[in-house]
């Protein structure tokens, strides 16, 4: 199985930061990575697909970026709505896709 | 509006059984393949199973292969997961998922809100 790690596990930000989440894949999954924001008690949504294509109806303070091993998600400027925790999947090993471990994303 | 809704989570002892369905609405259901994705408590996401639009293929993780059944019908819009011989470790919040058609990058661009399965004695 292709193992999808994202850093940091944790973060605390303040309102209006600039924040970025690194995911990496332990092969080369081209751009077949997509991102995903859960808030507790709720499924996830979809934010980017194919690691820079923007999700309708999501805002574009979120983008994506990447291709190989190593992705990032940038947030521009932190909203209240933002804190969440955001999964990293891949689907290069489709349908057997893979989701990296989380990154709670905390208000300082 | 899409929208998809599970059902049939429950409490169960070791070894037992459970169906869960998840019925959708406001897309043409037949024309979309289908996942379940679960998420123990606290942990993060793993994907369980897929089917294509017309069943004709089916794929399980490891983790349940020949204890879970996944199906479908086109007609009633409904998806569904047979769990068998279930273990402490299948406790979980089950998710089913929509993929978008028409991509070359596999993603659930729509989830229902879960139903958790807990398995305990």
């Amino acid at each position: 199985d292709i193992q999808m790690t994202q850093s940091p596990s944790s973060l605390s930000a303040s309102v209006g930061d600039r924040v970025t989440i690194t995911c990496r894949a332990s092969q080369s999954i081209s751009s077949y990575l997509n991102w995903y924001q859960q808030k507790p008690g709720k499924a996830p949504k979809l934010l980017i697909y194919a690691a820079s294509s923007l999700q309708s109806g999501v805002p574009s303070r979120f983008s994506g970026s990447g291709s190989g091993t190593d992705f990032t998600l940038t947030i521009s400027s932190l909203q209240p709505e933002d804190f969440a925790t955001y999964y990293c999947q891949q689907s290069y090993s489709t349908p057997r896709v893979t989701f990296g471990q989380g990154t709670r994303l905390e208000i300082k | 509006e899409v929208q998809l809704v599970e059902s049939g989570g429950g409490l169960v002892q070791p070894g037992g059984s459970l169906r869960l369905s998840c019925a959708a609405s406001g897309f043409t259901f037949s024309s979309y393949s289908m996942n379940w994705v679960r998420q123990a408590p606290g942990k993060g996401l793993e994907w369980v199973s897929y089917i294509s639009s017309s069943s004709s293929t089916i794929y399980y993780a490891d983790s349940v292969k020949g204890r879970f059944t996944i199906s479908r019908d086109n007609a009633k819009n409904s998806l569904y997961l047979q769990m068998n011989s279930l273990r402490a470790e299948d406790t979980a919040v089950y998710y089913c998922a929509r993929e978008p058609r028409s991509t070359s990058c596999v993603s659930f661009d729509y989830w229902g809100q879960g139903t958790l399965v807990t398995v305990s004695s």
